[in-house]
């Protein structure tokens, strides 16, 4: 399968607690875009990498979030003192350069108590 | 700012009858439009888009969408509908004026089809 791939694909964690989740795109994808979806509603951007370059940050990413793609490959998304308005999905996407189509992956599902 | 509206928090058909999911969008430039369905406990798949050329978009699975520019709507089609295509839908926009990347999605529509 070379879909976008993303781990863990569940996460519960206590409040005050640090997470960290990871995305892997699809091969040769050079962007890599981080989603959160509530429930009942679509998903809200939060950040996009075109390469290791982070170029675009949502308001919505505090500074308790942080993003990195160091080698322009593989994406991780930490959230440090989860609070339990964090509870949500967190969807990585990929794209080529050459496509404005976002392929998604299936998501991480964070469960704060 | 770019919005996306979808107006009908769920859709009922019966199978076999056709299907329309509404989505109508804000941009300040050119709009950049998609659709992607969601199962339960899944990730999005992508179903179609409109970048530029024919206002009629053919996608995935027999799904069809039209872009109307003078109604600034984008709403996804089906002639004939299945059980199967029971899911949540979500329409998503992006100004290709800003330069920004980031996708503006709905708040989706629940399409339930009737055997």
């Amino acid at each position: 399968d070379t879909g976008v791939s993303q781990n863990p694909r569940h996460k519960i964690t206590k409040r005050g607690q640090n997470v960290t989740f990871r995305c892997d795109p699809i091969s040769e994808h050079n962007r890599l875009y981080w989603y959160r979806q509530t429930l009942g509603q679509g998903p809200e951007f939060l950040t996009y990498f075109q390469n290791e370059a982070q170029l675009e940050k949502s308001r919505l990413l505090s500074d308790r979030f942080s993003a990195e793609r160091p080698k322009g490959s593989f994406s991780t998304l930490e959230i440090q003192r989860t609070e339990q308005g964090d509870s949500a999905m967190y969807l990585c996407a990929s794209s080529p350069d050459e496509t404005e189509t976002q392929y998604f992956g299936p998501g991480t599902r964070l469960l704060v108590l | 700012a770019q919005s996306v509206a979808q107006p009908e928090d769920q859709v009922n058909v019966a199978e076999g009858n056709p299907l329309t999911v509404k989505c109508t969008y804000s941009v300040s430039g050119n709009p950049y439009l998609f659709w992607y369905v969601q199962y339960p406990n899944r990730g999005l798949q992508f179903l179609l888009k409109y970048i530029t050329g024919d206002n009629l978009v053919k996608g995935s699975y027999g799904f069809e969408a039209e872009f109307n520019k003078s109604q600034t709507s984008f709403h996804l089609k089906k002639p004939s509908a299945l059980v199967s295509d029971s899911a949540l839908y979500f329409c998503a926009v992006r100004d290709e004026g800003t330069g920004r990347r980031a996708l503006t999605f709905g708040s989706g529509t629940r399409l339930q089809v009737q055997p």
